[in-house]
């Protein structure tokens, strides 16, 4: 069980919109709809903005959005804030009812 | 308002287990539509999901961890817990607490973490 592959960071300004992949296997993101995304800010817990590839949970700003090819997810912010600087984990189901994580990606909005 | 708490020893000597509780209030541990998960964060580093258990007792592990890791379920005390033996250095993490919607990947209620060191 390997973790997933998420670019180390991502940057980008006020306004603009930036996507973050995470790329797993046929055993995991690519066989199952069961990813998600979750912001974390220093000293935090996680907190889940897109569950099931591309659900929102209610309260989380519609500038998130999740979707999925193949056996790669991602996370697209638009409109980007600086309220959006954060760490942004993904997270897939794996058979036998385990789950695996990516390494994590650090989001600097400039 | 659900909330999870962590609790247990912030310093554990290697070697020895480490062992969490997590409370759970405003909400059945009993739940047939939720699961109750540890995952840990080593300090300045990714997330590793630990394992999970239902109401039942029912158990899943990371295969890198399931021959250290216990999980357990106490309905009467509205609690589970997690037990990890042989700790070691690479043990040191915050430990959290989370709960996640069955039939889907929404971990939605969390702890707020607990750090525990294992000293030498």
């Amino acid at each position: 069980q390997s973790a997933l592959t998420q670019p180390a960071s991502v940057s980008g300004s006020p306004g603009q919109w930036i996507t973050i992949s995470c790329t797993g296997t046929s055993s995991d993101i690519g066989g199952y709809d069961y990813v998600s995304w979750l912001q974390q800010r220093p000293g935090e817990a996680p907190k889940v903005m897109i569950y099931d590839v591309n659900s929102r949970p209610s309260g989380v700003s519609n500038r998130f959005s999740g979707s999925k090819s193949g056996n790669t997810a991602s996370l697209t912010i638009s409109g980007l804030l600086a309220e959006d600087e954060a760490d942004y984990h993904c997270i897939s189901y794996t058979p036998s009812g385990t789950w695996v994580f990516g390494g994590g990606t650090k989001l600097t909005v400039l | 308002q659900l909330q999870l708490q962590e609790s247990g020893p912030g310093l554990v000597k290697s070697s020895e287990t480490l062992s969490l509780t997590c409370t759970v209030s405003g909400d059945s541990i009993s739940s047939t539509s939720h699961y109750w998960g540890w995952i840990r964060q080593p300090p300045g580093k990714g997330l590793e999901w630990i394992g999970c258990v239902y109401y039942t007792g029912d158990a899943y592990y990371n295969p890198s961890l399931k021959s250290r890791v216990t999980i357990s379920v106490d309905t009467s005390k509205n609690q589970f817990s997690l037990k990890v033996s042989s700790v070691t250095a690479t043990d040191t993490a915050v430990y959290f607490c989370a709960r996640r919607v069955g039939r889907s990947s929404w971990f939605d209620y969390w702890g707020q973490g607990i750090l525990v060191t294992v000293s030498s």
